[in-house]
């Protein structure tokens, strides 16, 4: 158990539709990191945020977006929904406080699985 | 923009038959190389992280190395609960994101 959880584990739902996917990440990370994962993309880098601030921005498509809130828990909302978007997302947690470094190891949750019909 | 190549992109072993995956890296100034472990449907496990060419870590029957241009991942006397997908993935200076590669699933048969 890395520490990190998501919410749901399991998402369907239908092209067009919006979704929001959950992260907490462990206990005094600061940095929260969204990856999706499909069959022929692989694990591929989505946003970084640090402290409530994005921090850096991978290929992560207009309809998509994301934020930091206060506590630290992340949210990824997915909006007009289409079949490809269909995928594991991962968030991943890194960086205490009095130890920030963008390199440091990231710890991965445990995914969501979205199924767009 | 970084790149990384993993070999090969499948490998069968049998149990106690030690070998070695590779990772082949492009980047433009490297800060970190990871290795993780990744079940079906599970999220991606930490195992290693090395910084400079020459370090290498061990953790039970893994041992990572790394050189300027590949990092290789040697498992000895593998048993079949170390069968996953394993994954290589840099952290560049430039980039300031993990690119990842796109595994090696290894099985290992009793």
């Amino acid at each position: 158990d890395s520490g990190v959880t998501q919410t749901p584990k399991h998402l369907i739902t239908a092209t067009g539709q919006r979704v929001t996917l959950r992260c907490s990440p462990r206990s005094g990370d600061l940095s929260v990191y969204w990856y999706q994962q499909s069959l022929d993309q692989g694990l591929q880098f989505l946003i970084h945020y640090y402290n409530g601030e994005e921090r850096a921005k991978g290929n992560i498509l207009e309809r998509f977006s994301a934020q930091q809130f206060p506590d630290l828990h992340s949210e990824l909302n997915l909006s007009s929904l289409e079949l490809g978007d269909s995928a594991l997302y991962f968030c991943a947690s890194s960086e205490k406080r009095g130890a920030p470094s963008s390199y440091n190891e990231q710890f991965f949750g445990p995914g969501t699985r979205l199924t767009v019909l | 923009e970084d790149q990384v190549t993993q070999s090969p992109e499948a490998l069968r072993l049998q149990e106690g038959e030690s070998s070695s995956l590779n990772c082949s890296y492009t980047v433009s100034g490297l800060r970190g190389l990871f290795w993780y472990r990744q079940d079906p449907g599970k999220g991606p496990e930490f195992l290693f992280t090395l910084y400079s060419a020459g370090e290498e870590k061990e953790k039970e029957r893994l041992k990572a190395t790394l050189t300027k241009k590949e990092s290789f991942l040697h498992i000895t006397a593998p048993k079949p609960e170390d069968s996953a997908t394993y994954l290589c993935a840099v952290f560049s200076g430039s980039a300031r994101q993990l690119t990842f590669g796109s595994g090696t699933q290894l099985t290992v048969l009793p």
